[in-house]
C-alpha cells in the first residue's frame, strides 16, 4: 500500500533562509507525488506534482520538489523564505485504486521576522 | 472559471436538525470528491463521485449522505450529526480519474455540532 511520511511536523525558520519539508513515500510501483499548501482556513492549493516527466519538479511560488528513488523522498523546498509561506504543507501520494490521495501528516512552517 | 466553490462557509446546527453542503465547479470536470478535515489533521477521503456516480464511499456513515444532481454540483446532506462530526468538509473535483491528475479543493465548509 501506498503511503507518504512527512518528518516533522513543525518547522521554523528566518525570513530569507532556506526552507526545507521533508517528504518520503512508500509505494510499490512509482508514485505519482504532490506538495499541498494550506493557509488558515482556507482549502489546499497545488504547489507541484511529480508524475515522473522529470526528477525536479518547479511549482508556483519559487517552491521546486526533487524525486529520489533511491532515497523514496520528494523534500519541498524554497531557496529563500517569505513570511507570506507561513502555512501547513502536505505531502500526498496517488493511490493505484484511481486518484485518491493519501496524505501525510503535514508541516507547519513558521517563518520569523 | 478554475475554482471550487463551496456554501455555506460556516455552518452550526444541533444534533436533530438536517442540513445540506453545497459544492460547484464549472472546469467540465468529471470526478468530485469529498473530504473531512479535523484540527491539526490532514484531509481523509470521504466520497468519490466519477462522472455523477458514487465510486467511493470509504464506510462514512449513513448520517452523511452524498448527492451529485450534475456534472458540476455535489452535495452533501447531514442528518443527525454528533458533536465529533465538528470539522472542515472540503470539496474537490478533478478532471478525470488518472493518478496523475490534479484534485483542485474549494476553501471548505466549517461546520460545528452542538
Amino acid at each position: 500500500a501506498q503511503s507518504v511520511t512527512q518528518l516533522g511536523s513543525h518547522v521554523s525558520v528566518s525570513e530569507g533562509a532556506l526552507v526545507l519539508l521533508r517528504c518520503n513515500y512508500s509505494s510499490s510501483v512509482p508514485p505519482y507525488l504532490f506538495w499541498y499548501v494550506q493557509y488558515p482556513n482556507q482549502g489546499l492549493q497545488l504547489l507541484l506534482k511529480y508524475t515522473s516527466a522529470a526528477t525536479l519538479v518547479k511549482g508556483i511560488n519559487g517552491f521546486e520538489a526533487e524525486f529520489k528513488k533511491s532515497e523514496t523522498s520528494f523534500h519541498l523546498t524554497k531557496p529563500s523564505a517569505h513570511m507570506s509561506d507561513a502555512a501547513e504543507y502536505f505531502c500526498a501520494v496517488n493511490v493505484a485504486a484511481g486518484n485518491m490521495l493519501t496524505f501525510g501528516g503535514g508541516t507547519r512552517l513558521m517563518v520569523k521576522p | 472559471d478554475t475554482e471550487v466553490t463551496q456554501t455555506p462557509k460556516h455552518l452550526v446546527m444541533g444534533m436533530t436538525n438536517k442540513k445540506s453542503l453545497k459544492c460547484e465547479q464549472h472546469m467540465g470536470h468529471r470526478a468530485m470528491y469529498w473530504y473531512k478535515q479535523k484540527a491539526k489533521k490532514p484531509p481523509e477521503l470521504m466520497f468519490v463521485y466519477s462522472y455523477e456516480k458514487l465510486s467511493i464511499n470509504e464506510s462514512v456513515p449513513s448520517r452523511f449522505s452524498p448527492e451529485c444532481p450534475n456534472s458540476s454540483l455535489l452535495n452533501l446532506h447531514l442528518h443527525a450529526l454528533q458533536p465529533e462530526d465538528s470539522a472542515l468538509y472540503l470539496c474537490a473535483s478533478s478532471p478525470h480519474r488518472e493518478l496523475s491528475a490534479e484534485q483542485f479543493f474549494g476553501p471548505g465548509t466549517r461546520l460545528t455540532v452542538l
